[in-house]
């Protein structure tokens, strides 16, 4: 079954600053890749998600890159801001009706200002 | 928020009671989803359905049960709660783009 391994577990930056986090999957047959922001006591929440046909896809201050060959998905997050503060998520899964995403441990991304 | 309650959202109980938990659904969604959220494991699915009295095991599986009697309503029940269990349990629903949505989630503390 699918494999989802994400890192760091923890990133600390300064206001401004740029953020990345990175998840590789095991699945080569996975072929949509979410990524989901939890603040404290929160839900998750879907933020951005990639598709196999598409290497790159942006939404303002968050892109997500996708290199199928090497089986790995990245967040990228630009100009963070102390609302950027919260657990972030990958997913991965081979997009068929029903199957469960299967999820990266997380990483605790602190803003400080 | 896809129209998905969660009951309850807090609960504490003492081992070896029976417990509950309700997911209910308002937008006709034919898969949910149950998973539990622990520290430095993130989130791992339980059990899923992919409609009315048809359910699947998932990765941590052991010790719950499920039953989805109708489209909007599916329970979580651990039958002897034990420690191991407290946790954060999250209900989800498939979206039409095959994007998972969550519910608000409930915090469950066995004593």
């Amino acid at each position: 079954g699918e494999n989802v391994e994400q890192h760091p577990s923890t990133l600390s930056v300064q206001e401004g600053d740029s953020a990345v986090i990175k998840c590789t999957y095991s699945d080569s047959a996975s072929n949509y890749f979410p990524w989901y922001k939890q603040e404290l006591g929160k839900r998750p929440q879907l933020i951005i998600d990639i598709r196999s046909n598409v290497g790159e896809k942006k939404d303002q201050r968050i892109a997500v890159t996708l290199n199928k060959t090497a089986k790995h998905f990245s967040l990228h997050i630009t100009e963070t801001q102390p609302e950027d503060s919260a657990v972030y998520f990958c997913a991965a899964i081979e997009d068929q009706a029903g199957t469960a995403l299967i999820f990266g441990k997380g990483t605790t991304l602190s803003v400080s200002s | 928020d896809a129209g998905i309650t969660q009951s309850p959202r807090h609960k504490v109980t003492e081992t070896g009671t029976p417990v509950t938990l309700r997911c209910h659904q308002t937008e006709n969604h034919r898969y949910m989803y149950w998973y539990r959220q622990d520290p430095g494991h993130g989130l791992r699915l339980i059990h899923y359905s992919y409609g009315v009295k048809d359910t699947d095991k998932g990765e941590v599986s052991d010790g719950y049960s499920v039953s989805r009697s109708k489209t909007e309503d599916f329970l979580l029940t651990l039958e002897s709660a034990t420690s191991s269990q407290t946790s954060v349990y999250f209900c989800a629903i498939l979206g039409v783009g095959n994007e998972q949505f969550f519910g608000p989630g409930t915090r469950l503390t066995v004593l």
